[in-house]
């Protein structure tokens, strides 16, 4: 089973900061089975990146992705208000069929 | 507009059975794998099951192989989970999900509450 594990597991940061998420995977995964999403308090979470580094609908370019085999960062511009919220990156591993998602990184207005 | 919209959720007591629904509208809901995803109180996503277009192909997690079975009406545009024997570690809200087509998550329904409690 891949495992995902995301660090740091809170970070706190102040608006107009650039952030940077960490996603480390226990094998290799495919970049184009790995994706990112965020979720606001009460809320269904959303797609930002897939393909490791494809930005979804309507997502602003201040979020971009990257990364490839084990290592895979998501990284946030500039900060906005509305950026603060849980992120939780995920992977597809074909076999045995597996979705699973990492732990995910609190980003909080320090 | 693309929409999820969960419903069937609930307080059922350990051991007991509940039948998740979720009704799609503004795709071609015959044509994408959808998935059930769930989140336990304070915790993060788990991925729960998934079925392709046709319904000819399902995977499960393992901690609920043998208990929950997804289904999908197309005619309807409705995508089922049936739970049974459930457990005190079933408790979590549900996620009705739209697979991307590169095996992620693209479009989420509100989330339905499934309470197991004697």
């Amino acid at each position: 089973e891949t495992v995902l594990t995301q660090s740091p597991g809170t970070l706190s940061l102040s608006p107009g900061e650039r952030a940077t998420l960490s996603c480390r995977a226990s094998q290799s995964v495919s970049s184009s089975l790995l994706a990112w999403y965020q979720q606001k308090p009460g809320q269904a979470p959303r797609l930002l990146i897939y393909g490791a580094s494809r930005r979804a609908t309507g997502i602003p370019d201040r979020f971009s992705g990257s990364g490839s085999g084990t290592d895979f960062t998501l990284t946030i511009s500039r900060l906005e208000p509305e950026d603060f919220a849980v992120y939780y990156c995920q992977q597809y591993v074909r076999s045995p069929p597996a979705y699973t998602f990492g732990q995910g990184t609190k980003l909080e207005i320090k | 507009e693309v929409s999820l919209v969960e419903s069937g959720g609930g307080l059922v007591q350990p051991g007991g059975s509940l039948r998740l629904s979720c009704v799609a509208s503004g795709f071609t809901f015959s044509i994408d794998w959808m998935h059930w995803v769930r989140q336990a109180p304070g915790k993060g996503l788990v991925w729960v099951s998934g079925i392709n277009g046709d319904g000819s192909n399902t995977r499960y997690v393992d901690s609920v192989k043998g208990r929950f079975t997804i289904s999908r009406d197309n005619a309807e545009d409705t995508l089922y989970l049936q739970m049974n024997s459930l457990r005190a570690e079933d408790t979590a809200v549900y996620y009705c999900v739209k697979d991307g087509g590169y095996a992620n998550f693209d479009v989420w329904g509100q989330g339905i509450l499934v309470t197991v409690s004697s």
